[in-house]
């Protein structure tokens, strides 16, 4: 069925700087989402993306739907960028998101 | 950004009793759906819902469940009856448009749980 496997499980960056989260798909999406979690539980929307790539200040995100992955990079991190960071696929129905297990990410001094 | 809000944000029920969670979508948005996360688990779909019908549902949208938006208010979930296993958060969501085309965007959640 389609799945979403997302990783690293949960990531530590020292302040400054930057890594990226990866999902891959195991069916062909229509588009992805990339969002966190605040600390009230509320989904915040980053990215929407249906192909190529997408930049908000220090967020990237890329969405390959033929190689079936999207990947979400951070660089100069900062501490409040902390929190759990989730992409969800749009399946071929167009119907409903699959979402990734979450990432965890932690900034520190 | 637009928002999408719930209520109410926690509701404690006996097991057997009926629920309905609350979702006030983003105004102009058509599709709209409903999604249970469990505690320490994935986020899962349940039901997607344009034009006054379910267009698809998941495994867990059991026959306990029904949604409806009378007359354009409130997009409502209701359980009848609750089972334990129904405890867990709701997210709400509301887009533009349909088939993938467009940002899904989320209600913070009701908290549901079933005694």
């Amino acid at each position: 069925g389609d799945q979403v496997e997302q990783s690293p499980s949960a990531l530590s960056l020292h302040e400054g700087t930057g890594s990226a989260l990866r999902c891959n798909f195991t069916t062909t999406m229509r588009a992805v989402q990339w969002f966190r979690k605040n600390s009230r539980g509320s989904l915040i929307n980053l990215f929407y993306l249906a192909s190529g790539t997408k930049e908000n200040g220090r967020l990237k995100s890329a969405f390959d739907s033929k190689e079936r992955y999207s990947t979400l990079h951070i660089r100069d991190a900062q501490l409040e960028d902390s929190g759990t960071y989730f992409c969800a696929a749009t399946t071929s129905s167009g119907q409903k998101l699959v979402f990734g297990q979450g990432t965890i990410l932690k900034v520190y001094l | 950004g637009p928002k999408v809000l719930q209520i109410p944000s926690h509701q404690i029920i006996d097991m057997g009793q009926m629920v309905t969670l609350n979702c006030d979508p983003v105004s102009n948005h058509l599709y709209f759906y409903w999604y249970k996360q469990i505690l320490g688990q994935q986020m899962e779909f349940l039901v997607n819902f344009y034009n006054g019908k379910v267009m698809e549902k998941s495994k867990l949208f059991k026959d306990q469940f029904s949604v409806e938006r009378p007359d354009g208010s409130y997009f409502t979930l209701k359980i009848q009856p609750t089972a334990l296993e129904d405890s867990a958060v709701y997210f709400c969501a509301s887009s533009q448009m349909g088939q993938g085309a467009d940002t899904q965007y989320f209600g913070p959640g009701t908290r549901l749980l079933v005694l």
